[in-house]
């Protein structure tokens, strides 16, 4: 079975561009977060959706963005590209999201986006 | 708010010893806690969980972590460290109350020797 696929996996743009980064979840999961590493830290959330609705966000600006999408693939949108956006942003799926958070998150090998 | 520390940025251990990377966490609720690895350039590998009953976990590679509710610690050990195991280390807790949301420590460099 594939694992979580994300794409692309390296990014290069300039400041004040957008980006648009995608994540397919594992086969039959329908919940999809995204979380951003920043070089030398853990990950920090963004955003978590289950069954195409926003069920969480973490402290981050509103020029990022996600939805998803009727088979739970999911997109990141971050708007005015700024230097500190640069970071390895990682997509999570888990099968469930409603709550039950005994089980654990599932993690693609993530976006590198460079920022200059 | 959920918190998670790892005291440590890096633990050097030599191969064949046994090795421990440390955690404590802040949760309201019941925690439910989480080991991952991070190899260089690649995503989140998950190791292990502690969500209720057994206060020793084992999970993949042979790594174990033992939950201590008293002193809000959830350390990862192995009895045997390989070269093969350096690498990132993050514990990560989520509130049992409810949602998805990981909070993530700062990571730990396991450095394995020979």
């Amino acid at each position: 079975d594939a694992g979580v696929t994300q794409s692309p996996t390296h990014l290069i743009k300039t400041r004040g561009q957008h980006v648009t980064l995608r994540c397919s979840p594992i086969s039959g999961h329908k919940s999809v977060s995204w979380y951003q590493q920043v070089l030398g830290q853990g990950p920090q959330f963004i955003f978590q959706y289950y069954e195409k609705e926003e069920r969480g966000r973490g402290n981050f600006p509103d020029r990022f963005s996600a939805r998803q999408f009727p088979n739970y693939s999911s997109e990141l949108n971050v708007n005015a590209l700024l230097l500190g956006d640069s970071a390895l942003y990682l997509c999570a799926s888990s099968p469930r999201g409603g709550g039950e958070g005994n089980t654990e998150a599932f993690f693609g090998q993530g976006t590198r986006l460079t920022v200059v | 708010a959920q918190s998670v520390a790892q005291p440590e940025d890096q633990v050097n251990v030599a191969e064949g010893n046994p090795l421990t990377v440390k955690c404590t966490y802040s949760v309201s609720g019941n925690p439910y806690l989480f080991w991952y690895v991070q190899y260089p350039n690649r995503g989140l590998q998950f190791l292990l969980k502690y969500i209720t009953g057994d206060n020793l976990v084992k999970g993949s590679y042979g790594f174990e972590a033992e939950f201590n509710k008293s002193q809000t610690s959830f350390h990862l050990k192995k009895p045997s460290a390989l070269v093969s195991d350096s690498a990132l280390y993050f514990c990560a807790v989520r509130d049992g109350g409810g949602g998805n949301k990981l909070t993530f420590g700062t990571g730990t460099q396991l450095k394995v020797e020979l």
